[in-house]
């Protein structure tokens, strides 16, 4: 029984490149949420989604951010033009239902912008 | 705003019992969970109360008090694995609000 997966789980990017996220979800979940932690703090919400939806993305910076949840494959959080402030562990969770108080977190990623 | 307070850091020996406190100021509460994370791991779940009152799991036991908008976790028979960070989390509607979180360090 397979956990939430991400990858990759460490990633590299200059200023200005792209960053792309997977997450796959526990099998049976249905329901996805992203989530960065900088150092030394606690995770923020950033987005929450199911399958072709997104359904609270209150936590996302308005520009160079976004996520998707397709029908097939994984999640995926793509960050655009990267910055260093963009330099974090990226958390992907899931859930079976909404309303869930259970999340189930993936083992993350780790994002360094040089 | 939204606010969770947690102590920054505790300290224990093995054997020892220690409770991590979490007061919260949400706009929206459906329940509390704790987060267990190692350093460079990622957030395991520990437990759950949307009611209130003292759910046990094993070592570990959790206790919410709606009225009070507080909980907190308690940790007994300590072991050095359960050096780690501890974290509570409102359920808000569909999200998880973290705490700053606790730092708990177990000493021999």
């Amino acid at each position: 029984n397979a956990g939430v997966m991400q990858n990759p789980r460490h990633l590299v990017r200059r200023r200005g490149q792209e960053a792309r996220l997977r997450c796959s979800p526990m099998k049976g979940h249905s329901h996805v949420y992203w989530y960065r932690q900088l150092p030394e703090e606690g995770l923020k919400f950033m987005v929450y989604l199911q399958k072709e939806n997104i359904i609270d993305e209150s936590g996302m910076p308005k520009e160079r951010f976004s996520a998707e949840f397709p029908k097939e494959g994984p999640s995926i959080l793509r960050i655009q033009q990267v910055v260093r402030g963009d330099s974090a562990a990226y958390f992907c969770a899931s859930s079976p239902q909404d309303r869930s108080g259970t999340q189930y977190f993936g083992p993350g990623t780790r994002l360094l912008v040089l | 705003g939204q606010s969770l307070e947690q102590p920054s850091e505790v300290t224990a020996v093995e054997g020892a019992i220690v409770q991590i406190n979490c007061t919260y100021q949400t706009s929206g509460f459906y329940g509390l969970s704790w987060y267990q994370q190692h350093d460079g791991g990622a957030p395991t779940f520990l437990s759950y109360n949307a009611l209130d009152g003292l759910e046990e799991t094993g070592r570990f036991s959790s206790f919410l008090s709606r009225s009070d908008s507080y909980g907190y976790l308690l940790l007994q028979e300590l072991q050095m694995k359960d050096s780690a960070s501890y974290f509570c989390a409102v359920k808000d509607t569909d999200k998880l609000i973290f705490g700053t979180g606790t730092r708990l360090q177990v000493f021999p």
